[in-house]
């Protein structure tokens, strides 16, 4: 079973950059396809947010397109988010989750969540 | 990009049958998957396609789908039931594809 663990600063200034990282333990980071972030904001529903292949390729929310940016680091075994231009409707728990593959886009691994607000 | 609508909130009777539905255009080339989420905790798949219960889900839980319509269906629902559901599925109506979620629905058990 893959295990995900969000981390990084919980905290961001307005009009800052969010960056987040998402370590994966319990398989090889290019041992699957895809691996994505998905938000929710406080009482909201679920967003996504976008996602990257094992080789780099990536797929954005086009709602967040020119702000978002994820990355991998494979010797490392994790992946990253970076979010832009950040103003308190960013404000929201950030889940890092892996794409089950096999020919079904389903999310069948998540991180426990990560609560960032925005704020001065 | 399409969207996925789903009926804010539904309840059900302790032991009973409920049904979240979920409409989108999305559905009509990609299969639904559904989530479950409990307050403070990560989504859950429940199941996704017509037939694909992940391992350790009860067998209350079941799913259907026709054209741009798909459901959910709890049989017997229990208190542990309780939860906001999601639905979700691919989407290549754009340049990319991308994933979509519903808005969610929240199952109350009565």
């Amino acid at each position: 079973q893959v295990q995900l663990q969000e981390s990084g600063p919980r905290l961001v200034k307005p009009s800052g950059t969010l960056s987040l990282n998402c370590a994966v333990s319990g398989a090889s980071i290019s041992s699957r396809n895809w691996w994505s972030w998905v938000r929710q904001p406080p009482g909201k529903g679920l967003e996504w947010i976008g996602e990257i292949y094992h080789t780099g390729s990536t797929n954005y929310n086009p709602s967040l397109e020119s702000r978002v940016a994820i990355s991998i680091d494979k010797p490392n075994n994790y992946f990253s988010l970076k979010l832009t231009s950040m103003t308190a409707a960013d404000t929201a728990v950030y889940f890092c989750a892996s794409e089950a593959g096999g020919g079904w886009d389903i999310f069948d691994s998540w991180g426990q969540g990560a609560l960032v607000i925005v704020s001065s | 990009s399409s969207e996925l609508t789903q009926d804010p909130a539904v309840s059900v009777a302790l032991g009973q049958t409920v049904r979240i539905t979920c409409q989108g255009d999305s559905l009509r080339s990609y299969p639904a998957a559904w989530y479950q989420q409990k307050p403070g905790q990560a989504p859950v798949v429940v199941f996704y396609g017509e037939s694909n219960r992940p391992s350790g889900i009860p067998d209350r839980f079941s799913a259907s789908s026709s054209g741009t319509r798909a459901s959910l269906t709890i049989t017997g629902a229990q208190a542990e039931d309780e939860a906001d559901y999601y639905c979700n599925s691919r989407d290549s109506s754009g340049d990319h594809p991308l994933y979509v979620f519903g808005p969610g629905t929240k199952v109350s058990v009565l």
